[in-house]
């Protein structure tokens, strides 16, 4: 099974900067998703894209997906500090015997937006 | 009220020990997960269950053992404690499997083995 892998690891920026955070995987998919985890908690779904759309917007949110080089983008802009958190994109992954896909993460990308 | 709880949401024991994560969601949901985060963030799945049948046991160890007694339900039950086993442990519901939709995750339960 493949598993996405976001780049950079780590990201520190200051408040109204832009954050691009990245995700690459290995074969073709049926879509990706985003997720958001706080410190201490749970995963929380910010977005999902299929393999068919090249963009899709949430609020400040804009996620990219290109099938050729198979990767994905997160762009956070005008961030703000409640942003930080890690991010992470989830592929179809594992299969199950019926045929479908467990989601699959990578270890995120650490965002700390600095006041 | 919350859609995906976990309980407890600390766990520390010994090596050797049992402990139980227990795990329900109100969403109506078919199928649910466990997840285990490693210290660097590492997500990875353990078991996926869908009405109640396991659907994926991802190559644990058979101290590992799940148990749904109902589809809202999914409880973990770890025997014999290892160092190793030190993580939080997600649970998380979908709607369908394998349908690509949206995980709803619990809070995370941190078991720390001593």
């Amino acid at each position: 099974s493949q598993q996405g892998e976001e780049d950079p690891q780590a990201l520190s920026i200051q408040e109204g900067e832009n954050a691009t955070m990245n995700c690459s995987y290995k074969t073709s998919i049926n879509n990706l998703q985003w997720y958001r985890q706080n410190s201490g908690r749970g995963l929380v779904h910010l977005i999902l894209i299929r393999s068919n759309e090249r963009e899709k917007h949430s609020g400040r949110l804009r996620v990219t997906l290109d099938t050729s080089k198979k990767s994905s983008s997160l762009l956070i802009t005008a961030s703000r500090a409640a942003d930080t958190a890690s991010y992470f994109c989830a592929t179809d992954g594992r299969p199950t015997p019926g045929g479908s896909y467990i989601p699959t993460f990578g270890r995120g990308t650490s965002l700390i937006v600095h006041p | 009220d919350t859609a995906v709880s976990q309980t407890p949401k600390y766990l520390v024991t010994q090596m050797g020990n049992d402990k139980s994560i227990k795990c329900e969601q109100n969403l109506g949901h078919d199928t649910m997960y466990w997840y285990k985060q490693d210290s660097k963030k590492f997500l990875k799945i353990m078991f996926s269950y869908n009405n109640k049948e396991l659907i994926i046991n991802e190559t644990v160890p058979n101290r590992f053992s799940p148990k749904s007694p109902d589809k809202a339900h999914l409880n973990l039950h770890i025997n014999s404690l290892e160092l190793g086993d030190s993580a939080v442990y997600f649970c998380a519901s979908s709607l369908g499997v394998g349908d690509g939709g949206e995980l709803f995750f619990g809070e995370g339960s941190r078991l720390t083995v001593l």
